[in-house]
């Protein structure tokens, strides 16, 4: 079966630009999760969105970033204005159910803000 | 601030040998994941962790979590080139807490 996609998988955005990544979760996984990786680090958690409910926003960074999941299937990640220090690989990662299901991830898109 | 942090950062071995890698917290998380990431891919998961003082192993790769359900360890033997890749673990705390550790990033040179 299909596993989590995200696109684009490489983006290069000019500084102060927006930018739009997509994740297309696992079919029938309720959970869905944006995370940030600078460096080949760790995950930085970024927000949380689990069924109907209110997403957990708490990780994102600043009010430039912002997430939408569209129908409980397809998220968009948005980022304005972009900066030098959004440069990092975004991933994506759906569950079947709550945190402490396996979460299964996408490739990532690594963006470069120039 | 890291709420988990892994040592080593890095570590490059020579095939056969075997190795551990530590993920520490001053928190209680009430499991632990590990996940392996390889160049270009998203973090797969390995093995979950749910008991204090639970063991489980994965082929050559053996999983601890701490009696206090604040550390865990990561020990593989005889590391072949194949395992290779960047080591994540990952603690659950909550509903929809999952934190990620700093990461080891584990090269085996044939």
């Amino acid at each position: 079966g299909a596993g989590v996609s995200q696109s684009p998988s490489n983006k290069v955005t000019e500084k102060g630009k927006d930018v739009e990544l997509r994740c297309d979760p696992i079919s029938g996984h309720t959970a869905l999760y944006w995370y940030r990786q600078s460096l080949g680090q760790g995950l930085e958690f970024l927000i949380y969105f689990q069924g109907n409910s209110a997403p957990d926003k708490s990780g994102l960074p600043s009010d430039r970033f912002s997430a939408e999941r569209t129908g409980g299937s397809v998220s968009t990640l948005t980022i304005q204005r972009t900066q030098q220090e959004d440069s990092a690989v975004y991933l994506c990662a759906s569950s079947l159910g709550g945190t402490g299901d396996e979460q299964y991830f996408g490739p990532g898109t690594r963006l470069t803000v120039t | 601030t890291q709420l988990l942090e892994q040592s080593p950062q890095f570590l490059s071995i020579q095939e056969g040998e075997n190795l551990t890698v530590y993920c520490n917290s001053s928190s209680v998380f009430s499991s632990l994941q590990w996940y392996r990431q390889e160049p270009g891919e998203g973090p797969v998961l390995l093995v979950t962790v749910v008991t204090g003082g639970e063991v489980k192993k994965l082929k050559r790769l053996t999983f601890q979590f701490g009696d206090a359900r604040k550390d865990s360890s990561l020990h593989i033997t005889a590391a072949q080139p194949g395992d290779t890749g960047l080591y994540l673990c990952a603690g659950i705390r909550g509903a929809n807490n999952l934190f990620f550790g700093t990461g080891t990033r584990l090269t085996v040179i044939p």
